[in-house]
């Protein structure tokens, strides 16, 4: 069982450039999230959903797009990086919502 | 809102001492209570939690944690450290009231056991 892969697992990008994070699951969970992880301020949730078709704002959403097309992929997308974006990115899955969460090895994103 | 606080940026141990990592709570409804961690360059793997029933919760690698409410806290803690247990560990919340309610993390407590 691979759980949840995201790629790519490094990216350097310059300021206005776009790209997207690709999280699959094959646990066939329903619910799925993407966190950001920055020094001294633990994860903070930026999009989640509940199911395939769904998404919703976490806590720090501005300057992300998400879309769950298929219930295994988890697409989060940055359409004009900027430098404040730097961070490293994990997607996670769980079974229900008050499961635990499972999570992949994590993108790290450099904007310059 | 929940909240989570780990009071302690770093915890430092000796191997075969026991360990305890330190973790306070804040939710309006009944608490759904997490510990994960994060080795060097990895992913956040799960521990441990609380739902609901016994207090002293058993999880992985030996861990154990004690819910207690009137304290509302959650201390992850082991009878003997390994050196191996170094990582970074993290406690989460989530109230466990009807409807979603988000997973909030605290800020991490490294956890360093010497050899």
């Amino acid at each position: 069982n691979a759980g949840v892969t995201q790629t790519p697992k490094f990216r350097v990008l310059k300021t206005g450039q776009s790209m997207t994070l690709l999280c699959a699951q094959d646990m066939n969970h329903e619910y799925m999230y993407w966190y950001r992880q920055d020094p001294g301020m633990g994860l903070r949730l930026i999009h989640y959903s509940v199911g395939e078709g769904t998404t919703a704002k976490g806590e720090v959403p501005d300057g992300y797009n998400v879309s769950r097309l298929k219930k295994q992929n988890f697409l989060l997308g940055l359409e004009s990086a900027a430098p404040s974006q730097t961070s490293v990115y994990f997607c996670a899955s769980s079974e229900n919502r008050g499961g635990e969460l499972f999570f992949g090895e994590g993108s790290r994103l450099t904007v310059l | 809102a929940q909240s989570v606080a780990q009071p302690e940026d770093q915890v430092n141990v000796a191997e075969g001492n026991p360990l305890t990592v330190k973790c306070t709570y804040s939710v309006s409804g009944n608490p759904y209570l997490f510990w994960y961690v994060q080795y060097p360059n990895r992913g956040l793997q799960f521990l441990l939690k609380y739902i609901t029933g016994d207090n002293l919760v058993k999880g992985s690698y030996g861990f154990e944690a004690e819910f207690n409410k009137s304290q509302t806290s959650f201390h992850l803690k082991k009878p003997s450290a390994l050196v191996s247990d170094s990582a970074l560990y993290f406690c989460a919340v989530r109230d466990g009231s009807t409807g979603f309610q988000k997973l909030v993390f605290g800020t991490g407590t490294r956890l360093l056991v010497s050899p």
